[in-house]
Parts: structure tokens; C-alpha cells; sequence
């Protein structure tokens, strides 16, 4: 089975901190996604990555940036954390073509900014 | 601009009913519309996925229902159960782009 990996399920962090969530997958995909997830909302596309060191900005990317150095691994990052940032953040990947191919999600990491 | 609305917000249906969920879009352009399954704690799976050149797929309880004149699309859970308890997303999108997912639908299946 595919397994996406994200390295917190809970983070609390400061107004203003540099917050940098990490997704790793291990099937090998080319297709890397972070959304975040509201209540009310759905989810929301932040940045998607189609390669290694290429992103892509998705409906929400402001306030945000990622990484990808490696295949497997896929980072967000927040550079100046915010109240309004407070979220649930997923990951996903996808193997295939195209991007609307399967999409394989982590458990989330829940965030608070204080 | 929501480019799925999704409805019932929450939908609460006894053991043995059948759970409906409704979406809805405006861009023609769409030809993939997945149904993604979300229990608590978990990220969204894939349930189940149709495309508009057939007006109903059906994986064992599960049937996806697409109009595609009045621009909808429907989720029926026949025989609902406690299990099937969980957060459902509809989605669409248009050929290899990003998916544009609903506002989600907490269902409730009551023993």
C-alpha cells in the first residue's frame, strides 16, 4: 500500500514563527500536493509539484512556499506564521500521467498558530 | 468561487437507509468527478469515481449518479451503515488539472 507520511499530527506554534511541515512518500510518485482543510470549506490546493524541485502554485499559495529536493519528499513552509493559518494541512501524492490521477493522502497535521 | 458546491452539509440517516449527497458545478470543461471518503483522524481515500460519458457507476453499495445536462452529480450509499460514518468529498476536475474538491458532508449512520 501506498503511505504518505507526515512527520507531526499536532503542531502549536507562535505568530510570526517559520513553520515547516514535512511529507514523505514511499511509492515512488511524481505528483506531490499540500492542501489545507477548513471546516465549511473543504480543501483547499496550497502547491502541487509535478518533479523534483518544480511547484507549482495551487487556489491558496499566498503565505506559503514548499520544497521538494527529493522525489519522495514534499515540504511546506510557512515563513511567518499566521492566526488565520491555523489548519488542518494534508499531503497527498499521485503516480500516473496526470495530476487527477489517485490521490494518496497522509493523516494531516493539525496546526494552531497562537 | 466554489467551483463544486456539495450538499447536505451534515446528513444523519438510520442503519439500512440510503444516504444521499449531492454536487454540483458550472464548468463544462470538467470530465472527472471522484468521490473521496474521509473518517476521523484519516486523510480522504478514493471511494469511487465516474467520467461524463456514462450516467452511473455503481461499486457494490456505493453508486455515483451524473446528470450531466442539469450539470450534477450524486452519491447514493444503499443499505447504510455505522461504518459508512465518515466525511465524503466530491471533486471534478478537467483533463490532467488539479482536482476542485466540495465543502464536504459529515454523514451520521444512526444504529
Amino acid at each position: 500500500d501506498v503511505k504518505v507520511t507526515q512527520s507531526s499530527r499536532y503542531l502549536v506554534k507562535r505568530t510570526g514563527e517559520k513553520v515547516f511541515l514535512e511529507c514523505v512518500q514511499d511509492m515512488d510518485h511524481e505528483n506531490m500536493f499540500w492542501y489545507r482543510q477548513d471546516p465549511g470549506l473543504g480543501l483547499r490546493l496550497i502547491y502541487f509539484s509535478y518533479d523534483v524541485k518544480m511547484k507549482e502554485k495551487g487556489d491558496i499559495p499566498e503565505g506559503y512556499s514548499v520544497s521538494r529536493e527529493k522525489k519522495e519528499r514534499f515540504s511546506l513552509i510557512l515563513e511567518s506564521a499566521s492566526t488565520n493559518q491555523t489548519s488542518m494541512y494534508l499531503c497527498a501524492s499521485s503516480g500516473g500521467t496526470g495530476p487527477n490521477e489517485k490521490l494518496f493522502f497522509g493523516s494531516g497535521t493539525q496546526l494552531s498558530v497562537l | 468561487q466554489q467551483q463544486v458546491k456539495q450538499s447536505p452539509q451534515s446528513l444523519i440517516v438510520q442503519k439500512g437507509g440510503i444516504s444521499i449527497i449531492n454536487c454540483a458545478y458550472e464548468n463544462t470543461a470538467f470530465d472527472y468527478f471522484p468521490w473521496y471518503q474521509q473518517f476521523p483522524g484519516k486523510g480522504p481515500a478514493l471511494l469511487i469515481a465516474i467520467r461524463p460519458d456514462v450516467s452511473e457507476k455503481k461499486e457494490g453499495r456505493f453508486t455515483i449518479s451524473f446528470n450531466k445536462s442539469a450539470k450534477q452529480f450524486s452519491l447514493h450509499i444503499m443499505d447504510s451503515q455505522p461504518g459508512d460514518s465518515a466525511t465524503y468529498f466530491c471533486a471534478a476536475s478537467k483533463g490532467a488539472n488539479n482536482l476542485f474538491f466540495g465543502t464536504g458532508t459529515r454523514l451520521t449512520v444512526i444504529p
